[in-house]
């Protein structure tokens, strides 16, 4: 397994503009999640994709926030008119069939500064 | 909805000294519970989780923790820390069935002084 990875790793934007990021999860998994994390707190659940059907969708995920799993490969997290409580880390996660449920691998993160 | 509680946000021990951080959650059905933990500049990885069976599970690096069902608790235990073993620890639950997010705990910073 080469790991999940996350890009950019850190990004710093100012209050009103867009942001997109982008995970790629292992290669055989074909399920892939979506999380959020503010300091002291654990990460929150935003979104789940199977393959590229996007099954699940959090209430934290306001209508500035889009997600999208095109080829059930990479996937990328949109961020439109972004506010300062927008500011978090976005963890991104996948996992397969045949590992247990909830037992999913993590990436680094994008860790997002919002001016 | 389920909800996790973690009592210790940050727990300070002598090497081989016993650990133990708590873990509650609610919700009244069947649970799948998990500790993932996140060492310093690393991802976040599974250490152990519980389906059913057995209530005391054994993972990685000599962690253990113990399903008690009556008291919705799921503690994560070590007999000896190790400086090692410096690291965020996050308690989370699957609903089995439902959609298959994680939901977390707010998490415990342990710092193994050496």
């Amino acid at each position: 397994d080469t790991g999940v990875s996350q890009d950019p790793r850190h990004k710093i934007t100012k209050r009103g503009q867009n942001v997109t990021f982008r995970c790629d999860p292992i290669s055989e998994h074909n399920r892939l999640y979506w999380y959020r994390q503010t300091l002291g707190q654990g990460p929150e659940f935003l979104t789940y994709f199977q393959n590229e059907a996007q099954l699940e969708k959090s209430r934290l995920l306001s209508d500035r926030f889009s997600a999208e799993r095109p080829k059930g490969s990479f996937s990328t997290l949109e961020i439109q008119r972004t506010e300062q409580g927008d500011s978090a880390m976005y963890l991104c996660a996948s996992s397969r069939p045949g590992l247990s449920l909830g037992e999913q691998f993590f990436g680094p993160g994008t860790r997002l500064t919002v001016l | 909805a389920q909800s996790v509680s973690q009592h210790n946000h940050h727990v300070i021990l002598s090497e081989a000294a016993s650990l133990e951080l708590g873990c509650n959650y609610s919700y009244g059905g069947t649970v799948n519970l998990f500790w993932y933990v996140q060492y310093p500049g690393q991802h976040l990885q599974l250490l152990l989780k519980y389906f059913s069976g057995d209530p005391l599970v054994k993972g990685i690096k000599g962690f253990e923790a113990e399903f008690i069902k009556s008291k919705f608790s799921f503690n994560l235990r070590k007999p000896s820390v190790q400086w090692s073993d410096t690291a965020e620890y996050f308690c989370a639950v699957n609903v089995p069935g439902s959609a298959r997010q994680l939901t977390f705990g707010s998490g415990t910073q342990l710092t193994v002084l050496p």
